[in-house]
């Protein structure tokens, strides 16, 4: 089955530093991914929509200077987290839609935890 | 604008029982799609179960099953045989053609040996 791919799984930064999560489909081409983002023993928080070829469009709240998103290709779509703030820390998570025509399916990342100093 | 209700914080079962998670929705839509998805501890979502709206019949994969009430904006999930590796948050999730999926608020399932 389609398989989406996310690192890293863990990192640990220090505060004013940045960080690249990076959300790879590996056997399909995804025009669209999301990032989500998770806090403890809570839901996922859709953060941004990410089109390929085109700007991200942020949920109301989230500062699109602060996590940049970018999706250059089909198959990546990368959030950055910039001069991160350990309030920054949480499980970020990644999904992909294949578009096979009849049967559109999502697929998630395995997710990575951002804890940050 | 669309919203999930979980409205079961946590639900416990002893195994090989029988146990129902419950989800209402809000849409204006008429047509969309439902999910329940399972995230166990290592926090990887896994697909447990997905109705399109326009299907009067309920989805079945193995021991789940959905009862899902259009009218009612109902949509909850029925785990039969209950087994140990069912223990996870479970999360009902919604959405429309091609918008993100949205989610509940979860229900952690324990399953007592």
């Amino acid at each position: 089955g389609a398989v989406v791919s996310q690192h890293p799984s863990r990192v640990i930064c220090k505060s004013g530093t940045s960080v690249k999560i990076e959300c790879r489909s590996l056997d399909f081409q995804a025009t669209t991914m999301f990032w989500y983002r998770q806090f403890p023993k809570q839901s996922l928080m859709l953060m941004a929509t990410s089109n390929e070829g085109s700007k991200a469009t942020y949920e109301q709240g989230v500062e699109k200077d602060k996590f940049l998103i970018n999706h250059a290709s089909l198959t990546l779509s990368t959030l950055t987290v910039t001069s991160a703030h350990p309030e920054d820390s949480s499980f970020y998570i990644c999904s992909a839609r294949d578009p096979a025509p009849g049967d559109e399916k999502l697929f998630f990342g395995s997710g990575t935890q951002l804890s940050v100093l | 604008a669309q919203t999930v209700t979980q409205s079961q914080p946590e639900m416990s079962v002893q195994e090989a029982e029988t146990v129902t998670l419950s989800c209402t929705y809000d849409t204006s839509e008429s047509d969309y799609y439902l999910f329940w998805y399972k995230q166990p501890p290592s926090r990887q979502m896994i697909l447990v179960i997905r109705q399109e709206a326009y299907k009067q019949q309920n989805a079945t994969e193995n021991r789940f099953s959905v009862n899902f009430q259009k009218a009612a904006k109902s949509f909850s999930l029925k785990i039969s045989d209950s087994q140990l590796g069912d223990a996870a948050m479970y999360f009902c999730a919604f959405r429309t053609g091609n918008t993100p999926l949205v989610f509940g608020k979860g229900t952690r399932l324990s399953v007592i040996a």
